[in-house]
């Protein structure tokens, strides 16, 4: 059976830190890995990530992908209130469509 | 651009009543996604469809959970009777095929059953 497995399940972090979200996967027949941010409602997406060793970046976010040892990290850098959300990371199959979700980092950005 | 519209936004009711749950896929997307979220068990998926076709249903807990996509642009989920333990949010997102794509996700339906 697939499994995400993202830690730590609960961050608190003042404005202005550094944040590292893990996760880790056992995917069959692994594609994709994807980070989402889901604040009050619909998670929305931040990252797909495929090949290991490419960072990818949008503003203070990073993200990259190990394939060999199976996980994957998102950093948040300079913090702000606004980036407090659940952070989801997923699994993806190439065989399938499916997306295997972990628990989430809720993540709390104090001012 | 219109995103994944869902309706209703809440439901509220009681025990052994069918509930229907409404979703509209991104133009264009061909795959269609059903989730369940809860506190405990997280985001789980119930099932998902391919140009309108169910492909794998294996996460739809027990019978009285079916669901419909009769045409590409609209998809029900339907629980009759409905159970206390089925209060969550579910959510419905599509994607594009080709490959694991990014799924777009829609603001989801809080669904308490008293």
């Amino acid at each position: 059976e697939d499994k995400v497995v993202q830690s730590p399940l609960s961050l608190v972090v003042h404005e202005g830190d550094t944040v590292t979200l893990n996760c880790s996967y056992e995917v069959t027949n692994f594609r994709s890995l994807l980070w989402y941010k889901q604040e009050k409602k619909a998670p929305t997406f931040l990252f797909m990530l495929t090949s290991s060793g490419i960072e990818k970046k949008s503003g203070r976010l990073s993200s990259i992908l190990d394939k060999k040892e199976l996980f994957s990290i998102l950093n948040i850098t300079a913090t702000q209130t606004g980036d407090s959300a659940v952070y989801l990371c997923a699994g993806g199959s190439g065989s399938a469509r499916q997306l295997t979700f972990g628990s989430g980092t809720q993540l709390t950005v104090l001012p | 651009d219109a995103g994944v519209i869902q309706s209703p936004r809440h439901e509220v009711t009681e025990m052994g009543q069918e509930v229907t749950l409404r979703c509209k896929p991104i133009s264009g997307h061909n795959s269609l996604f059903w989730y369940r979220q809860t506190m405990m068990r997280g985001l789980e998926l119930l099932i998902y469809f391919n140009n309108n076709v169910p492909i794998d249903d294996s996460g739809m807990p027990e019978d009285r959970f079916s669901a419909k996509m009769p045409n590409a642009s609209f998809s029900t989920l339907k629980i009759q009777p409905s159970e206390p333990r089925d209060s969550a949010v579910y959510f419905c997102a599509s994607s594009t095929e080709g490959g694991v794509q990014p799924q777009h996700f829609g603001d989801g339906t809080r669904l308490s059953i008293l």
